[in-house]
């Protein structure tokens, strides 16, 4: 049972470049999220999706796009990468409601824009 | 809004207890949690606790809810290196949404041997 899976688990870009991180979840949740974690500032919720074929903002959501075509995958796409990207990405995933129940987060995914 | 406020370092011996505090401002927050974040992991669930509580136990894990004063905290007792790591308090609002969970930003715990 490999919980939340993400990948890659580090990248560079250069300014300006795209790419799209994979989170992959083999637990049937429903709920999934994408968190940035900066120094000094927590996590921050990017996006999120309460079931396949839904997304929403979170609370940093400008310069990311997000898709949940089916259930168990959540990508997380940069179009034009910007040094303020920087960051440690985690992605999470629940089963749902009741509101105890834990998130499980994958393993992160450290990208640097130069 | 919604905050959760914590102090960014705690360091202590081994062997002793450690108590990393949290405060909270949303007093309708339904669930208050403690994960734990170990060096290039994830965070994990450590404990919650459900607002009409004032005390948890989890074997070496103790959580206090003080409601009056919106405060939070985790006591480790007989802290070992193992327990260093980043402890993250979040709470879910009532109101809260779909995720609803808002993080505090971390306080690490450095064990001294």
């Amino acid at each position: 049972n490999a919980g939340v899976t993400q990948t890659p688990k580090f990248r560079v870009l250069k300014t300006g470049q795209s790419m799209t991180l994979l989170c992959a979840q083999d637990m049937n949740h429903e709920y999934m999220y994408w968190y940035r974690q900066d120094p000094g500032m927590g996590l921050r919720l990017i996006h999120y999706s309460v079931g396949e074929g839904t997304t929403a903002k979170g609370e940093v959501p400008d310069g990311y796009n997000v898709s949940r075509l089916k259930k168990q995958n959540f990508l997380l796409g940069l179009e034009s990468a910007a040094p303020s990207q920087t960051s440690v990405y985690f992605c999470a995933s629940r089963r749902g409601q009741p509101t105890n129940e834990k998130l499980f987060f994958g393993s992160g995914t450290q990208l640097s824009v130069l | 809004g919604e905050d959760v406020e914590q102090s960014l370092f705690l360091s202590v011996r081994e062997g002793d207890s450690s108590v990393i505090n949290c405060t909270y401002t949303d007093s309708s927050s339904t669930y208050l949690y403690w994960y734990k974040q170990e060096p290039g992991a994830g965070l994990q669930l450590l404990t919650y606790i459900f607002s009409n509580m004032d005390m948890k136990q989890d074997q070496r894990l103790t959580v206090l809810l003080n409601k009056k004063d919106k405060h939070l905290s985790l006591r480790i007792a007989d802290t070992q290196t193992g327990d260093s790591a980043i402890y993250f308090c979040a709470e879910h609002p009532r109101g809260g949404g779909a995720d609803g969970l808002t993080f505090g930003k971390g306080t690490h715990l450095i064990i001294q041997p």
